[in-house]
Order: structure tokens, then C-alpha cells, then sequence
């Protein structure tokens, strides 16, 4: 069985520092793996989408690597800044019929501080 | 312009009282998917629909049931809501044939008293 660990569980970092979140996996065996953000009492928005077959996605200050034969997942956010705080939530999608069944990570809180 | 819309936006019901969320979009997706988020904890896959067809979580509970009446809305009905019942619940949708990313409704945060 799938399993999605987040370390840390919260993160609290100055304005204008980088930002590493972390992501890992038991299964190798997966279709994509995605990054979300959620805010206090919201819903989920989807940030980056990695193939199984890439190694990286970028988004303007957002990059997210992918290193599936080592089940593992980062995502940069560079030059932080208080509205990137929320909480990160990675996801993988798993092979076979597993389309569009998300195993989701419990998330790293962010706090960026002025 | 939202694209998932989930109502209400929070809810509150008493122990046993049966509760309907609704959840509508306008992506014409021929898969929906409900999802549970309890606090602090990782979102959790209920059931989905792919057009008619239900697909239900070995794990979810049999009190937790669906209706896709139509291909823009679905629905979550909890007949008889229990205290570990109070989360947040996701609607979400996508295309099959695509396999790309899903997009979220915000969200319906329900608290059983």
C-alpha cells in the first residue's frame, strides 16, 4: 500500500529565504505526483503536476523534482514571501486503475514571517 | 471564474441528523470525486464517479452515499453523521482520458455537534 510522508509537519522561515518542502513515497510504481497548496479552512489548488516520466516542473518561483526510483519529491519556492504561507500537500497517482486516486502527504504548514 | 463549486461552504448538523453537500462544475469532467479531510491529517478518497458509474473506497463507511444525477453535479449524503464525521470535504473533478491534474472545489467544512 501507497504511503505519502511530509517531513517536516511545519516550517517557519524569514521573508526572502528559500524554501525546501519535502515529499516522500513507499511505491515507486506511479503515474504523476502533484503538489498543492491549501489555506486555512480551503480547498486545494494545484501547483505543480510531474509526470512519472520527468524529473522536473517549474512555475515561475516554484520548482518541484522528481527522483521516483528513490520515491522522493522536493519543491522549491524561492525568495519566499508571506503570502506563500499555507500548508503543501504532495499527492501521488499510482499506476494500473489508480487514475485520479490521489494518495495525499498530511502537508508541511509554512509560515513566512516580515 | 470557479470551475468546482461546493455548497454550502460550512455546515453544522446534530449527531444523526442526515446532511446532503452538494458539489457542481462547469469543466464538463466525466469523473467527480469526494474526498475527507480531517484535521491536520492527509485528504482521503470517499468514492467517485465516472460518468454513471459509482466507484466506492473499500473503506468508506456505509453510512457516507452518492448521487450523480447529471454530468455538472454530485452529491454527498451522510445518513446518520456521526462526532468523527466532522472534516472537510473535497469535491473534486477531471477528465479520464486526459490523466491530468484534478481540480478542487473549496470545500465543505462540516461540523457534527
Amino acid at each position: 500500500k501507497q504511503e505519502v510522508t511530509q517531513i517536516p509537519a511545519a516550517l517557519s522561515v524569514p521573508e526572502g529565504e528559500n524554501l525546501v518542502l519535502n515529499c516522500s513515497f513507499t511505491d515507486s510504481a506511479i503515474y504523476n505526483l502533484q503538489w498543492f497548496r491549501q489555506d486555512p479552512g480551503k480547498g486545494l489548488t494545484s501547483l505543480l503536476l510531474i509526470q512519472s516520466s520527468q524529473r522536473e516542473q517549474t512555475s515561475g518561483r516554484l520548482n518541484a523534482s522528481l527522483d521516483k526510483s528513490s520515491g522522493r519529491s522536493t519543491l522549491y519556492i524561492a525568495a519566499s514571501q508571506p503570502g506563500d504561507s499555507a500548508t503543501y500537500l504532495c499527492a501521488v497517482e499510482g499506476t494500473t486503475d489508480s487514475w485520479g486516486k490521489l494518495q495525499f502527504g498530511a502537508g508541511t504548514q509554512v509560515v513566512v514571517t516580515p | 471564474d470557479a470551475m468546482v463549486i461546493q455548497n454550502p461552504r460550512y455546515q453544522v448538523t446534530q449527531f444523526g441528523k442526515p446532511v446532503t453537500l452538494s458539489c457542481s462544475q462547469t469543466l464538463n469532467h466525466n469523473v467527480m470525486y469526494w474526498y475527507q479531510q480531517k484535521s491536520s491529517q492527509a485528504p482521503k478518497l470517499l468514492f467517485h464517479y465516472y460518468d454513471k458509474d459509482f466507484n466506492n473506497e473499500a473503506d468508506t463507511p456505509d453510512n457516507f452515499q452518492s448521487r450523480r444525477p447529471n454530468t455538472s453535479f454530485c452529491f454527498l449524503d451522510i445518513r446518520s453523521p456521526g462526532l468523527g464525521d466532522t472534516a472537510m470535504y473535497l469535491c473534486a473533478t477531471s477528465f479520464r482520458q486526459s490523466r491530468e491534474k484534478l481540480f478542487f472545489g473549496s470545500g465543505t467544512q462540516l461540523s457534527v455537534l
